[in-house]
This record gives C-alpha cells, sequence and structure tokens, in this order.
C-alpha cells in the first residue's frame, strides 16, 4: 500500500516567516494530495489540494508544489501569522481506493 | 449544519469494558471513515464504508468493529477495551471515493484504565 513520509514534525517560525512542509509518497500510482490543518482540540480540515496533472497550486497564502517524478509534495506558507500554529498533515490517494494516507504530521509554531 | 457529530467527546473505561462512539453526519455523503490519533503518528484507518450495509477494514481494525445500517450513522464498537485503545477517535465522511475532501468531526478522546 501507499506509504507517506513527512518532515520536519515540528517547524517553529517567527511572525512574517515562510514555512515549508515536506511529504514523500511510495506509490507512482497515487494521484491526489490533500494538505488538512489541525488547530487544538479541533478535527482536521482541508486548506488545499492538488491533483498529479497540475505542479502547482496557490490559495492566498498558501501554496502546494507537486513533483511526480521525485514522488514528493510540499505545502509553502507565507507570511505566516500566529493563527497558522496548528499540526499539518499530508495525504495521498491512489485511484480505485476508497481512503487517503496520512503522514504522521508536523506541528507549526509561529512565534509573534 | 451539524456537519460530522462524534459522541461521547470524553470517555474513561476500564480494562475489558466495552463502549460504542457514535458518528453521524448530515451532508448525505455514502463515504465514511474512523481513524484513531496517537501523539506523533498521524491518522492510522480503523474501518471505512463505502455506503450503506458495506463496510471494510483499514489499517488497524483489530479490537473494533463497526456497522453502517444507515447513510447517515456509522458507530465503532470496541470491545474488551484495552490500554492501547487509548486514543482520540475521529470519524470523518466525504462526497467522492477517495479523492474528495473529508469532512471530520472534533474527536472523542478514550482512556483506557
Amino acid at each position: 500500500g501507499e506509504n507517506v513520509e513527512q518532515h520536519p514534525s515540528t517547524l517553529s517560525v517567527q511572525e512574517g516567516d515562510s514555512a515549508v512542509i515536506k511529504c514523500t509518497y511510495s506509490d507512482s500510482a497515487s494521484n491526489y494530495f490533500p494538505w488538512y490543518k489541525q488547530e487544538l482540540g479541533k478535527g482536521p480540515q482541508l486548506i488545499i489540494d492538488i491533483r498529479s496533472n497540475v505542479g502547482e497550486k496557490k490559495d492566498q497564502r498558501i501554496a502546494v508544489t507537486l513533483n511526480k517524478t521525485a514522488k514528493h509534495f510540499s505545502l509553502h506558507i507565507t507570511e505566516t501569522q500566529p493563527e497558522d500554529s496548528a499540526v499539518y498533515f499530508c495525504a495521498a490517494s491512489s485511484p480505485g481506493y476508497s481512503t487517503l494516507t496520512f503522514g504522521k504530521g508536523t506541528m507549526l509554531l509561529v512565534s509573534p | 449544519n451539524a456537519g460530522v457529530t462524534q459522541t461521547p467527546k470524553f470517555r474513561i473505561l476500564k480494562i475489558g469494558q466495552s463502549m460504542t462512539l457514535q458518528c453521524a453526519q448530515d451532508m448525505n455523503h455514502n463515504y465514511m471513515y474512523w481513524y484513531r490519533q496517537d501523539p506523533g503518528m498521524g491518522l492510522k484507518l480503523i474501518y471505512y464504508s463505502v455506503g450503506a450495509g458495506i463496510t471494510d477494514k483499514g489499517e488497524v481494525p483489530n479490537g473494533y468493529n463497526v456497522s453502517r445500517s444507515t447513510t447517515e450513522d456509522f458507530p465503532l464498537r470496541l470491545e474488551l477495551a484495552a490500554p492501547s485503545q487509548t486514543s482520540v477517535y475521529f470519524c470523518a465522511s466525504s462526497y467522492s471515493k477517495g479523492t474528495g475532501e473529508l469532512f471530520f468531526g472534533e474527536g472523542s478522546r478514550l482512556t483506557v484504565l
């Protein structure tokens, strides 16, 4: 089955800096790569996703890039704010499967 | 608009007891999932369902059972609770198969002593 590795496990930045979280996946057939944000005491919530026919996608301060050849994708957050502090999960899904495989998560702390 | 509702939010069980975690969604989603979240381990899939009457095992199904008698409800049963089942449990639903947004509940924190 699919295996998703996520790095780093924790990331501390100053407000206004950029943050980058990276994930690799094992199944070359995977074609859907979402990112979820989990705030303290809440369930994860989708913030952005990308499909394998696209190399990059942006939504305001967040962007995701995908390198199918290297089988890795990354989340980029620019101009970080304290409210960006949360745990972020990457995930991957292969065609024909009904489920996502999640990475282990990255705890992002943005200090004022 | 309730979305995905989980009950209870917190529960303490003794070893060997049984209980059911309830999950209901009001979005008419066919796909429903149960995940467990342990510190530093991400989200592990326990069971999932692609529609009423159809369930299948995920990555970590041992010690759990599910049923799906209606589109709305997807309860998770723990039989003979063990300390290894201490975790936060999340129910989720989605409209499409594998490549659509998952909508999560707020979680149920279970402690087995």
